[in-house]
Parts: C-alpha cells; structure tokens; sequence
C-alpha cells in the first residue's frame, strides 16, 4: 500500500519553463489537495479537488492549474515557472472533507526555478 | 480569509524540558487537527478535536481545545530528541470549501 506517491521529488526548471507533478493515491479517498511550503509560510493551499472532474482555487492558485481526470490522480502544472514558484510541493487526500477528514501527505517535491 | 495563528514561530528546549505551542483564530473554529512535520519530511497526521473544551492526551502529548474554540494547544511533557521537527495546527473549515488552514507551524529543536 504506498499511500499517497508524489512525482517527480526533485526538479530543477529555467524560468518560463512548464512542468508538471503527478500525484497518485491508492485509498479511494474522493479529496486531494496541492500544498506548499516555504520557510515561515507554513503549508499554503494551491488548488484542492473534491472528487474526479471537479477542482477548486485555495489561498494561492496563481500560476498554477491542476487536473483530476481520474480519481486516484491530481496534477498540478506550471505554465511558466518563476523563481517566486521555488518551493516544496505537498500533495495529500483525504476520504472526506467532513470532521474525520484526517490528510494523508505525500512525501514531497522539491522544485527550483532558476 | 480565515487565517490561524500559530505561536511560538521557533522554540528551543534542553532535553527533558516542557514544550507548548498554541494556536489562535479570531474566528470561531470548526475542527482542530495537529500534525507532526520532521525535518525533510512530510506532515502527518497527530489527532483531531471538535468539541468545546475537548482534551485528548497521547502519551506525553496533550492536546486542548478551548472553550469557546477559538484556540487550541499542544503540550509536549518532558521533551525527548524524537520529538524534533515542526507541529502545524490546522483548521477544517466544513462550511463552504472544505479544505484545511494551516498555521505557520512550531518548529522545536532539542538540545540532548
């Protein structure tokens, strides 16, 4: 059971380069979100999922667009990379968004923007 | 937007010595969850709480939150190495969106 897979975990991109991370959960869980996280900012929601075919904008989607054409699948793209975009990225999903919600965390991807 | 509140930023503490972290909201918050972050790592999972004044302890971590759910605290007793890395409190906002809020997260360092 691997839980929640994150690919690629390091990546290094020019500015004005695209990309994309590829997140894959095998718990069925209908939620997945797209975190980051920079020094003293805490994890900060991109763009988060309630179940396949359906995305919605959290706290900083700019930049960013995601997709989730199969259940087990939440991709997030970066048209045109910038340096602000430097960060490490956290996927996660839960089975409910309800009270018993609890996030299962990928382990992470590491991405600089030159 | 709902913003959580997390203090202290950094705490450093010698082995065997008492950690607390707090989280504070202007708003009313729905559900308490507290995860664990070491470092390199991925944040996982350590409890949750939704009622009023709920207390839950695990081993020598206790969790609380406040009356009037506006805060919430960790207390870590007698602090061992294992304990390193950061805490994140989160709201689970159920109205609307359901998504999590983090807070800026705790982060302890422990000198043996």
């Amino acid at each position: 059971n691997a839980g929640v897979t994150q690919t690629p975990k390091f990546r290094v991109l020019k500015t004005g380069q695209s990309m994309t991370l590829l997140c894959a959960q095998d718990m069925n869980h209908e939620y997945m979100y797209w975190y980051r996280q920079d020094p003293g900012m805490g994890l900060r929601l991109i763009h988060y999922s309630v179940g396949e075919g359906t995305t919605a904008k959290g706290e900083v989607p700019d930049g960013y667009n995601v997709s989730r054409l199969k259940k087990q699948n939440f991709l997030l793209g970066l048209e045109s990379a910038a340096p602000s975009q430097t960060s490490v990225y956290f996927c996660a999903s839960s089975f409910t968004g309800g009270p018993l919600g609890e996030l299962f965390f990928g382990e992470g991807s590491r991405l600089t923007v030159l | 937007g709902q913003q959580v509140m997390q203090i202290p930023q950094y705490q450093h503490v010698q082995e065997g010595e008492d950690f607390t972290t707090y989280c504070n909201s202007s708003t009313t918050l729905s559900n308490i969850q507290w995860y664990k972050q070491r470092p390199g790592g991925h944040p996982v999972f350590l409890i949750q709480l939704v009622k009023s004044g709920e207390v839950k302890k695990q081993k020598r971590l206790t969790f609380q939150f406040g009356e009037a759910k506006k805060n919430s605290s960790l207390h870590i007793t007698a602090t061992q190495t294992t304990d390193v890395g950061t805490y994140f409190c989160a709201d689970h906002e159920i109205q609307g969106a359901q998504k999590l809020v983090f807070g800026q997260g705790t982060r302890l360092t422990i000198n043996p």
